[in-house]
């Protein structure tokens, strides 16, 4: 069965220092997210991405955020200067359809646990 | 996205039957009832949704009150797998992001 992996599983930085985690989708799937979970809290939506570009951010996906597609595989999530609060479990998510009512669940990797001293 | 309102936890016994009930009191006509639940240590996952009607899958059955206001998924025969944090989740149809708003969800405890 298809599935989304995400690499790596664990990443370890210091403050201030960038990030990318790398997400690979399902092969025929067009809309892509982020979505993370800090410790013992909710599962929190960052972005959405569709044809190329942000579909919808929310609060949390501030300036130190990007998201990228570099080739037809990849999803990409940087953060440029990594703050402690950035610690979280980040989860990449991808689907085939935009409506809510067709069959267009999202499909979750693995997540990565990034963590900032 | 309207508001989902369940239960922190609930335990059930092994291979009997769960009901995971949800309130959305305010659901608007366009709102789909999605639920999805994440296994310890595991991203979220798909269980199942719906809009009116009872649904079936082969994971669960979801029941919807006939005013929408409130709906149970069932799991018919809980397993120690099925030991998890459940969300019920409104989606707008209209919703162009198509984002997932989680809630805090119940966590389920299976006993053996």
């Amino acid at each position: 069965e298809p599935e989304v992996t995400q690499t790596p599983s664990h990443q370890v930085t210091q403050m201030g220092q960038e990030v990318i985690l790398r997400c690979v989708p399902i092969s025929n799937h067009l809309y892509f997210y982020w979505y993370r979970q800090i410790l013992g809290q909710k599962v929190e939506f960052l972005v959405s991405f569709y044809n190329n570009e942000i579909s919808e951010k929310s609060e949390i996906f501030d300036d130190q955020f990007s998201v990228e597609r570099p080739d037809g595989s990849n999803f990409t999530l940087k953060i440029r200067s990594t703050k402690l609060e950035d610690s979280a479990m980040y989860f990449c998510a991808s689907s085939d359809h935009l409506l809510a009512g067709k069959n267009n669940e999202q499909f979750f990797g693995p997540g990565t646990r990034l963590t900032v001293l | 996205d309207a508001k989902t309102t369940q239960p922190n936890s609930m335990e059930s016994n092994e291979e009997e039957p769960v009901h995971l009930p949800c309130n959305h009191s305010t659901i608007s006509g366009t709102d789909y009832i999605h639920w999805y639940r994440q296994l310890p240590s595991q991203g979220p996952e798909y269980v199942i949704h719906g809009l009116t009607s009872n649904v079936n899958n082969r994971m669960a059955s979801l029941a919807i009150a006939e005013d929408r206001k409130s709906s149970t998924l069932i799991l018919h025969r809980a397993t120690l797998r099925d030991a998890a944090v459940y969300y019920c989740i409104l989606r707008d149809l209209g919703n162009a992001g198509n984002m997932l708003t989680f809630g805090g969800g119940t966590r389920l405890m299976v006993k053996p």
